[in-house]
């Protein structure tokens, strides 16, 4: 258990509304990031992490901000919801400590844009 | 680009069977390689790690190998169990920690009792 949380794990919200996700992990870990799985894609990348206040952009950015104002927590926003955001989105961490580069996954939120 | 390929997308198997599940990618000059298990509706669980300097890594049932110079790495799965269905997924890292890992589109495995 590499102490990850995900919140909200289930949301349905309009097109053109704020959303905000949250990631959770309570063991200091340097490293995090944002993906979505989505059917025929796989995962891919939105955002990632290297520390408070650092972070960079993934393969499927647009449309999304992020921020880590704390080790603990990493903020997915979505500005203005659309119906192509629709999608299970995880978060994860590396633990450099245990495995150098081992990714470690949350179970998801589930975000539907109507 | 590196770009990762799992082949087959779907795998049915009856129960006790080896198995062996795939995974090619285009760059040689990978960091790590990492198998996931995925069951539905839910997250991922790490399964195993190869770093690049390793050529294999073993957990249980599960042995996984890496072949830098033909961009290959196989998943095998002995004596398989009903408990293995699931979707295994492969995915590498191209640099040393701040780059994230590049998935493939993964192996959905049945295993029938």
């Amino acid at each position: 258990d590499a102490g990850i949380t995900q919140s909200p794990r289930h949301k349905v919200t309009e097109t053109g509304t704020p959303v905000t996700l949250r990631c959770h992990q309570t063991e200091n870990h340097r490293y995090m990031y944002w993906y979505r799985q989505d059917p025929g894609h796989g995962l891919r990348l939105i955002h990632y992490s290297y520390g408070v206040k650092d972070t960079d952009k993934g393969e499927v950015s647009d449309g999304y901000s992020v921020s880590r104002s704390k080790t603990e927590d990493f903020l997915l926003t979505l500005e203005s919801a659309t119906s192509s955001q629709t999608s299970v989105y995880f978060c994860a961490i590396s633990d450099q400590r245990r495995s150098p580069g081992e990714l470690f996954f949350g179970e998801g939120s589930r975000l539907t844009v109507l | 680009k590196q770009e990762v390929t799992q082949i087959p997308a779907a795998l049915s198997v009856p129960e006790g069977e080896n198995l062996v599940l795939n995974c090619s990618f285009t760059d040689s000059a990978i960091y790590n390689l990492q198998w996931f298990r995925q069951d539905p509706g839910k997250g991922l669980t790490s399964l195993l790690l190869i770093q690049s300097s390793q050529r294999e890594q073993t957990s249980g049932r599960l042995n996984a190998s890496l072949d830098k110079s033909s961009g290959r790495s196989t998943l095998y799965i002995a004596a398989s169990q009903p408990g293995d269905s699931a979707t295994y997924l492969c995915a590498l890292r191209s640099n040393q920690a701040g780059t994230a890992l590049i998935f493939g589109k993964g192996t959905t495995l049945s295993v029938s009792s």
